[in-house]
């Protein structure tokens, strides 16, 4: 079993929905928990950073974290065309600058308008 | 956020030559820098990390004699990969993390195409 799981989709999705992104891991020692956008050939972008089990708002963007279910979430509201990109959970057991991420394969998601 | 920058954006070399890739945190000070490879489709996948003023930790199946790393300052880390073959073809990416909140920032990445 892979550390963490993502369904690469491709999701298609119609502009104005809700979109929901998830991931799994299996490794109980992670604590952060990050969601990264990638536009196809450039790097990825910090979305958002949640510690711990909770939920964080930022804009439209939400990222939920059920540590006992070893579950996270991102929730995209009122999707934009300019959203359509690659999402990919990271998460690490320390929040040590040494410390590298583990990422899931990413999502691929499209919002027609 | 912090600005994680890198050097050149796109590489066409021949097979057996070297190409150096640099990384550099614009805005912080970084003790610590990861590089990761990336192909099409597919996730980031570790390949070093990299400690200033010391040996870079290689991941497990990463040739650290054909991919050398030198971090020689808070600031910037290079890439070097040595005699280079097709299969070396590929989008690599830098990483930083900063001291504190710790939150990690990628560079815009370097596409390297060996022919």
């Amino acid at each position: 079993q892979k550390e963490v799981e993502q369904d690469p989709g491709p999701l298609s999705v119609p502009e104005g929905a809700i979109v929901s992104l998830n991931c799994t891991y299996s490794n109980s020692a992670f604590q952060y928990f990050m969601w990264y956008r990638q536009y196809s050939r450039k790097g990825p972008e910090l979305l958002m950073y949640t510690y711990s089990s909770g939920n964080k708002e930022d804009g439209r963007f939400t990222a939920q974290v059920d540590k006992s279910s070893k579950y996270i979430s991102l929730f995209i509201r009122d999707s934009q065309p300019s959203d359509s990109a690659t999402y990919l959970c990271a998460m690490s057991s320390a929040n040590q600058a040494g410390t590298a991420l583990i990422f899931g394969k990413g999502t691929t998601l499209s919002v027609s308008s | 956020g912090a600005v994680v920058s890198q050097h050149p954006s796109r590489v066409i070399c021949k097979s057996g030559t070297s190409v150096k890739i640099e990384c550099r945190s614009l805005d912080f000070q970084a003790t610590t820098m990861f590089w990761y490879r990336q192909f099409p489709k597919q996730s980031l996948m570790l390949m070093a990390t990299s400690n200033e003023g010391s040996k870079a930790t290689y991941e497990q199946g990463v040739e650290k004699d054909k991919f050398l790393i030198n971090h020689a300052s808070l600031t910037l880390s290079t890439l070097t990969v040595t005699s280079a073959h097709p299969e070396d073809s590929s989008f690599y990416i830098c990483s930083a993390r900063e001291n504190y909140p710790y939150e990690q920032y990628f560079g815009p990445g370097t596409r390297l195409t060996v022919t």
